[in-house]
């Protein structure tokens, strides 16, 4: 079975400064994998995607993902840092061709 | 375009008691899933339709956990009866295909 492991469940930035969340993934296959985020009290919203194709991938907010095969991550980062990017973020993989499992999340708190 | 619904927003029940959820996905999208996500983890599937039919409900304790999806469109989900372990969010999510699901507010239940 694949799995998903986000490394460290709070990480605190200043405002301006890079966002760097960290997520690796186990799969024997080709992965397809994804960022959400989920404001307070909200469903989660799709960031961004890997497929297929290019390995760096730009989502919305100005969020960005580089999926490293030889690493098997899929690290999320965003250059500066703004107080509404506060919220938590859920890192996930495809398994089996169709089932979403997530990762337990990494929670982002900007300081200002 | 509207989005996921979802209702009640919140509920607050007693252990034993029984308990229903509901669901309306966003028009034309085939799939349907509901999540349970307990506090401080990543949601975690409980069952995925594809229309009618039930693609994956492997994690879904079915002796308590039932769900069912009525002409390809709304869904409900059930628990009967309830323990304090089934306090959660329950978060419904609809998609056209897998690699973009579309998040309802969720509902958050409270087991006393």
């Amino acid at each position: 079975a694949q799995s998903v492991t986000q490394l460290g469940s709070h990480v605190s930035v200043s405002e301006g400064a890079l966002v760097l969340l960290r997520c690796n993934y186990s799969s024997s296959v080709p992965p397809y994998l994804f960022w959400y985020v989920q404001y307070p009290n909200q469903g989660l919203q799709l960031l961004l995607k890997y497929t297929t194709g290019a390995t760096l991938v730009k989502g919305i907010n100005g969020f960005e993902a580089e999926f490293k095969k030889s690493e098997t991550s899929f690290h999320l980062t965003k250059p500066s840092a703004h107080m509404s990017d506060a919220a938590e973020y859920f890192c996930a993989v495809i398994e089996g061709g169709f089932k979403t499992i997530f990762g337990a999340g990494t929670r982002l708190f900007v300081k200002a | 375009e509207a989005g996921v619904a979802q209702s009640p927003r919140y509920k607050i029940i007693e252990k034993r008691q029984s308990v229903a959820f509901w669901c309306n996905p966003i028009s034309g999208h085939a799939t349907l899933y509901w999540y349970q996500q307990i506090l401080g983890q990543g949601p975690k599937l409980l069952i995925q339709f594809q229309n009618n039919g039930v693609v994956d409900d492997s994690q879904l304790p079915k002796d308590r956990f039932s769900a069912e999806r009525l002409k390809g469109v709304d869904s409900t989900l059930k628990i009967q009866p309830a323990k304090l372990e089934d306090s959660a969010v329950y978060l419904c999510a609809s998609s056209l295909e897998v690699y973009e699901q579309y998040f309802g507010p969720g509902t958050r239940l409270t087991v006393t």
